[in-house]
């Protein structure tokens, strides 16, 4: 079954880093999410994708975030100064359609120290 | 605002059925979805519904929706170890093309 990969499944990074967390999507897949996951809350809308631009955006998408689909394939999520309330499982998912329902990806755990 | 409850913690013993239950409170949701989390894993799409239906079956699944109540729950019959997991139910936000909005889950331990 087609999977969504994502890269690494563990990172500590210091605060004030840069981060890059990277999805490859399901080959066909024409919408893109992040979603995050805060330790003992609920998984949260970060960002959908389509068409090579944001489509929607939550208000914890602040500045400090963005995404791109560099080559086709990949799709990253950037923090560019992590804070220490940025430490939270980050997942990516695709889909072929708005709505039938999204294939997440394993996550990454993103730990700010 | 748009909100999905539902317990935290249900213990089944194998062989029995298994009932997560969720709530939500926007009635104009048009999609609604259980998915499925084992340890160390990503949230696996289960099944969905779409409001204009009460009931969908899928082998050992049944989802059934309460529009009036705004209560959807998932059935899993003869539940298996393999079964234990973390349920999450989401809606579709009503007010969006793309989000879903997510339950806490429910840790579902299966016994033998």
């Amino acid at each position: 079954e087609p999977e969504v990969t994502q890269t690494p499944s563990h990172q500590v990074t210091q605060m004030g880093q840069e981060v890059i967390l990277r999805c490859v999507p399901i080959s066909n897949h024409l919408y893109f999410y992040w979603y995050r996951q805060i330790l003992g809350q609920k998984v949260e809308f970060l960002v959908s994708f389509y068409n090579n631009e944001i489509s929607e955006k939550s208000e914890i998408f602040d500045d400090q975030f963005s995404v791109e689909r560099p080559d086709g394939s990949n799709f990253t999520l950037k923090i560019r100064s992590t804070k220490l309330e940025d430490s939270a499982m980050y997942f990516c998912a695709s889909s072929a359609d708005r709505n039938y329902g999204y294939t997440f990806g394993s996550g990454t755990r993103l730990t700010v120290v | 605002g748009e909100d999905v409850e539902q317990s935290l913690f249900l213990s089944v013993r194998e062989g029995d059925s298994s009932v997560i239950n969720c709530t939500y409170t926007d009635s104009s949701s048009t999609y609604l979805y259980w998915y499925k989390q084992e340890p160390g894993a990503g949230l696996q799409l289960l099944t969905y519904i779409f409001s204009n239906m009460d009931m969908k079956q899928d082998q050992r699944l049944t989802v059934l929706l309460n529009k009036k109540d705004k209560h959807l729950s998932l059935r899993i019959a003869d539940t298996q170890t393999g079964d234990s997991a973390i349920y999450f139910c989401a809606e579709k936000a009503p007010d969006s093309s793309y989000k879903l909005i997510f339950g806490s889950g429910t840790r579902l331990l299966v016994r033998p």
